[in-house]
């Protein structure tokens, strides 16, 4: 079945540092790729998401391309702040289907 | 504002007793949908709704049930034949299937 691989956690960083957060996927066909964050204590946000091959989302700061070559979604900002101090999840979604599969998620913590 | 709004944000229940979440939407969308996270585990799906008197089984329903019995509204009930109820449950909803929009979780601790 499909399924979602990101890199373990958790990731701690100073602020101002470049963060990149893997996330490779398996699955038939072209799915839609999502990140979600998730703030301490609070439900899943939609950070951004690109819906075929070679797509860029991008959302406060942060980017991902959806590479279909390597299965890959990864995550990137140049200049984390404190404030991205979240769980951050990737998520995929079959054409057709209602369901999203997602990552076990990956903590981010930022340091002043 | 619009939002999905669940309740209560804390729930205790002893072992063996049945538990309903609340999960109310003034977004108007059709779907809407209960996830289960556990630490390290991600989000899992329980079950879903694309409209009123429908639902589908996700892959975890085994000791849980749902109605949706109106478009706002998709309470979750927890029997007591789930063996490890003890989680955060998050319920979310969607227009389109590219984006679910996700309340603030109730988590459950089973005593």
């Amino acid at each position: 079945g499909d399924s979602v691989t990101q890199m373990e956690g958790p990731v701690t960083l100073s602020e101002e540092a470049f963060l990149t957060i893997n996330c490779t996927y398996t699955a038939t066909g072209y799915p839609s790729l999502f990140w979600y964050v998730q703030y301490p204590g609070e439900g899943l946000q939609l950070l951004l998401k690109a819906t075929k091959a070679d797509d860029k989302g991008s959302n406060k700061g942060f980017e991902a391309t959806y590479r279909k070559e390597t299965t890959s979604f990864h995550l990137e900002k140049g200049s984390v702040q404190v404030s991205d101090s979240a769980v951050y999840f990737c998520a995929l979604r079959q054409g057709g289907s209602e369901k999203l599969v997602f990552g076990k998620g990956t903590k981010l913590t930022v340091n002043p | 504002d619009g939002g999905i709004t669940q309740s209560p944000k804390y729930l205790f229940r002893k072992e063996g007793q049945n538990v309903t979440l609340s999960c109310e939407q003034n977004l108007n969308h059709d779907a809407m949908y209960w996830y289960r996270q556990d630490p390290g585990q991600g989000l899992r799906l329980i079950y879903y709704s694309q409209i009123v008197n429908d639902f589908q089984k996700g892959d975890i329903a085994e000791g849980y049930s749902v109605s949706r019995e109106k478009k706002e509204s998709f309470p979750l009930t927890v029997t007591s034949a789930q063996k490890n109820p003890t989680a955060f449950y998050l319920c979310a909803s969607s227009r389109t299937v590219d984006e679910q929009f996700f309340g603030p979780g109730t988590r459950l601790t089973v005593l």
